[in-house]
């Protein structure tokens, strides 16, 4: 029940396309669901995050579409970039005695060609 | 120049030696986390702290163990006893003890052989 769960696993996309990563949970005691970007040997970095009672929450080019009934949330990321790429982790965490636990998906490895 | 240090970047050890992990911040963040991330899988939670002098085990503790003696040090130790401990360990800090606004250091890449 704390599994997140996150599909696809690596996503192509050209340059000025939408790139979408979808993240799905069962725990319904989760209250906070952020994105963090990660590229190769760094250390992942917290990108855009939102509580279940919106449904969407829009940063720039990064926008979190969030359904509660459906345990859903997604990162689409418009006009994607080269420099987009790397690999993204949605993440979920509860709180009363699990706060702070954050529990991430697998990752999705993005590419955007030029 | 505010941040998260992690050193060294890369740790060689052999098998059987404990190691230890630093990781400091000047954020003056409440809590510390540490992850360990391998290669294809998401971060997993060693350990964590909300408030200095105590720590709580999270879901991968087991041959692991850290100290919260000062507010922006939280090291930790790999034992022998942990099985698999080659792995990229990541350091976080969140400002409230909540913990919902986790930033990550820059990671050390331990290698045990």
């Amino acid at each position: 029940q704390q599994q997140v769960k996150q599909s696809p696993q690596s996503l192509i996309v050209q340059k000025g396309g939408i790139s979408i990563i979808n993240c799905a949970y069962e725990n319904t005691a989760f209250d906070y669901f952020p994105w963090y970007q990660q590229f190769p040997g760094k250390g992942p970095a917290l990108l855009i995050a939102i509580r279940p009672d919106v449904s969407e929450k829009k940063e720039g080019r990064f926008t979190i579409s969030f359904n509660k009934s459906a345990k859903q949330f997604s990162l689409h990321i418009m006009d994607s970039q080269p420099g987009d790429s790397a690999t993204y982790f949605c993440a979920a965490s509860a709180g009363g005695t699990s706060y702070g636990k954050l529990t991430f998906g697998q990752g999705t490895i993005l590419t955007v060609h030029p | 120049d505010g941040g998260i240090t992690q050193s060294p970047k890369y740790l060689f050890r052999k098998e059987g030696q404990n190691v230890t992990l630093s990781c400091e911040q000047n954020l003056n963040h409440d809590a510390m986390y540490w992850y360990r991330q391998d290669p294809g899988q998401g971060l997993r939670l060693i350990y964590y702290s909300q408030i200095v002098n105590d720590f709580q085990k999270g879901d991968i503790a087991e041959g692991y163990s850290v100290s919260r003696e000062k507010k922006e040090s939280f090291p930790l130790t790999v034992t022998s006893a942990q099985k698999n401990p080659t792995a990229f360990y990541l350091c976080a800090s969140s400002p409230t003890w909540q913990g919902y606004e986790q930033y990550f250091g820059p990671g050390t890449r331990l290698t045990v052989t």
